[in-house]
């Protein structure tokens, strides 16, 4: 059974400050994604990973995706307020159907 | 483009009774349905995939003679959550997906519905 950990859980942070979230994964998979949701809103898309190796930059977030590690990360630049959000990586089962089963979940704070 | 609406956004209904909710493709046809609930603070759980035409797959553990799940067209799934009891409240999002959309490298990607808050008293 594929199982998605994140951790930290939650993280508190100052403003202008780096910090690296992380999602594990248990079984093979090419495809993840990462997603910010705001608190009582849906998902929104940010990163697309579908190699081994691919790494993508949007503004002060960086996502990157190893698959032999069978890890992600997302990296942040210089936070700032607007970043504070929940972030989710989710991992693409394969098959016929994609499932994607999510990771837990990483509460951001930023602090001013 | 891939615009996924759900309505209604918020619902509040006395228990035993049923909800429908909508889930539409705006833009784009979804030969691929998946409906999950978020319970707060925590993370999305797949309930169930469907397919336009084909029955709805559940997840284990969620109750398809509850959950009603239809996917009538290339547009629109709509969920019904029969009965409903205060442990059903939560956040219900969907998503769809194209799978004609591969070759476009976008057909196992989701679009995801802004979400339909149900709270049953």
């Amino acid at each position: 059974e594929l199982k998605v950990e994140q951790n930290p859980l939650f993280l508190s942070m100052q403003e202008g400050k780096n910090y690296t979230i992380y999602c594990n994964y248990s079984t093979t998979s090419d495809r993840l994604y990462w997603y910010r949701q705001d608190p009582g809103k849906s998902l929104e898309s940010l990163f697309v990973l579908l190699s081994n190796g691919a790494v993508k930059q949007e503004g002060r977030l960086m996502a990157s995706l190893d698959t032999k590690a069978r890890l992600s990360t997302l990296h942040i630049t210089a936070a700032v307020h607007d970043l504070s959000a929940t972030y989710f990586c989710a991992v693409d089962k394969g098959g016929a159907t994609n499932k994607l089963i999510f990771g837990t979940g990483t509460l951001l704070a930023v602090q001013p | 483009g891939a615009v996924v609406s759900q309505h209604p956004s918020r619902v509040i209904c006395k228990s035993g009774t049923s909800v429908k909710i909508e889930c539409r493709s705006l833009d784009f046809q979804a030969t691929t349905m998946f409906w999950y609930r978020q319970f707060p603070k925590k993370s999305l759980m797949l309930m169930a995939t469907s397919n336009e035409g084909s029955k709805a797959t559940y997840e284990q553990g969620v109750e398809k003679d509850k959950f009603l799940i239809n996917h009538a067209s290339l547009t629109l799934s709509t969920l019904t959550v029969t009965s409903a009891h205060p442990e059903d409240s939560s956040f219900y999002i969907c998503s769809a997906r194209d799978w004609r959309l591969r070759l476009a490298g976008k057909g196992h990607e989701q679009f995801f519905g802004p979400g339909t808050r149900l709270t049953v008293l």
